[in-house]
């Protein structure tokens, strides 16, 4: 995959328990933010997005939590399941923008 | 409804030739981006179109260039490649600005 060879931090994780994943992001006017997992050969896939008018959004398993004030996302797993292997990225933008800023990513590795 | 559709998979060109990838957006989407994943580098922007009009552009020598049509379709075109293009190259759709951008499967370019 595209990320084979680069130096990702990584998140082993026991199947069954709850994921955490972080990002610090680096523009204070960005509103926008998404988290995509990516699997190998794959391109990013959407999983959950927030708005900065928001600190907190729910999906099916996935949290998503927004500090504004030190500029930082997470996303949260509950009930991790191997099928959540892969690399996470969180991405911001703005508004008045139309271009994605991605973080670097983490990889994700859940123990059967 | 179809997802985003990219053209071809996969691409094995020589050092200097060019090469024009295609990108067919999801149904109803009018903006197109492009973006270079790379293993040292990540996800970086290239170019972004709405209505035929590039609305922005990444950080990206001359050699990368874009284009949409009427239908929405867009083609990014590399010239005088390098081995340094060699690179994941994903297309990413989305029915309005700052709003729920959704990738294809990319095309693995190899330069060599």
């Amino acid at each position: 995959g595209e990320n084979v060879g680069l130096h990702l931090p990584t998140l082993s994780v026991q199947e069954g328990d709850n994921s955490i994943i972080n990002c610090a992001y680096s523009n204070s006017a960005s509103d926008y933010f998404i988290w995509y997992k990516q699997e190998s050969g794959k391109g990013p896939q959407f999983i959950i997005d927030i708005r900065s008018n928001m600190d907190k959004r729910q999906g099916q398993r996935v949290t998503v939590l927004l500090n504004k004030t030190v500029k930082h996302l997470s996303l949260q797993i509950a009930a991790t399941q191997p099928g959540d292997s892969a690399v996470y990225f969180c991405a911001e933008t703005s508004n008045a923008g139309n271009m994605l800023t991605f973080g670097g990513g983490t990889r994700l590795m859940v123990k059967p | 409804k179809a997802g985003v559709t990219q053209t071809p998979r996969y691409l094995i060109k020589t050092r200097g030739q060019q090469v024009t990838l295609s990108c067919s957006p999801i149904s109803g989407h009018r903006s197109v981006s492009w973006y270079q994943q790379t293993p040292g580098q990540g996800l970086q922007f290239l170019f972004e179109y709405f209505s035929e009009t590039q609305r922005n552009k990444g950080n990206f020598p001359g050699r990368f260039s874009g284009r949409q049509f009427s239908n929405s379709r867009s083609e990014m075109n590399v010239s005088t490649l390098e081995l340094g293009d060699s690179a994941l190259y994903l297309c990413a759709s989305s029915a309005k600005q700052g709003y729920g951008y959704t990738f294809g499967s990319g095309t693995r370019l190899t330069v060599v």
